[in-house]
């Protein structure tokens, strides 16, 4: 069965300090790995990872995947408290015929204090 | 990446009823998903919504519960039917959207949906 595991469940910061969530995960059929934030309702999207290795940024986020160790990292730097979110981990895999299906992390909630 | 209209955006419910959630691309897409995101938990896809055949349905959900529909390649319907207080969820749709061989999947802004 497809496992996946974020941690911190949570974490409580102080604006300006520098956060690193993970995400391990065990599934089958492995394609890629994807990054949620979720605020509200609905998911955005962040980062997809396909290679291990190499790092991918978006303005203070940054993300990198280890697919020898089966893990994923999310850094965000200078955080500012638009950064208070679900952040969410999810392994993209193969499924029936072909198809694509992504398995969920349980997140990781980030509070930001001014 | 494509707009996703999903509407209605949130729901009261009587128990024993059903509701119809619609989902809207202003884009032709490949892949629509439909996601549930229980009080406190994490998304689980329902199915995945094929155009111009039977939906795919994730182990746990059932047509006769989720009927789902696929007309064409930009608009999609979930109905929750015979709705319980365990019904009471976050409902989401998601598309595939991207170049590559691996797409990532954009999402509604859901309908949060309450039973009593």
């Amino acid at each position: 069965e497809d496992k996946v595991v974020q941690s911190p469940l949570s974490l409580v910061v102080h604006e300006g300090d520098t956060v690193t969530l993970n995400c391990s995960y065990e599934v089958t059929n492995f394609r890629s790995l994807l990054w949620y934030k979720q605020e509200k309702k609905a998911p955005t999207f962040l980062f997809m990872l396909t290679s291990s290795g190499i790092e991918k940024k978006s303005g203070r986020l940054s993300s990198i995947l280890d697919k020898k160790e089966l893990s994923s990292i999310l850094n965000i730097t200078a955080t500012q408290t638009g950064d208070s979110a679900i952040y969410l981990c999810a392994p993209l895999r193969s499924g029936i015929q072909g198809a694509q299906k992504l398995v969920f992390g349980q997140g990781t909630r980030l509070t930001i204090n001014p | 990446s494509a707009v996703i209209s999903q509407k209605p955006s949130r729901d009261i419910c009587q128990r024993g009823t059903s509701l119809t959630i619609q989902c809207q691309v202003d884009s032709q897409v490949t892949m629509m998903f439909w996601y549930r995101q229980q009080p406190g938990q994490s998304l689980t896809l329902i199915a995945t919504a094929n155009q111009g055949s039977e939906a795919t349905y994730e182990s746990g959900f059932v047509i006769d519960k989720f009927p789902i529909s696929r007309p064409n390649l930009t608009f999609s319907t979930l109905t929750v039917s015979n709705m319980s207080p365990e019904d009471s969820s976050i409902y989401l749709c998601s598309v595939g959207w991207g170049t590559g061989r691996d797409q990532p999947q954009h999402f509604g802004d859901g309908t949060r949906l309450s039973i009593l």
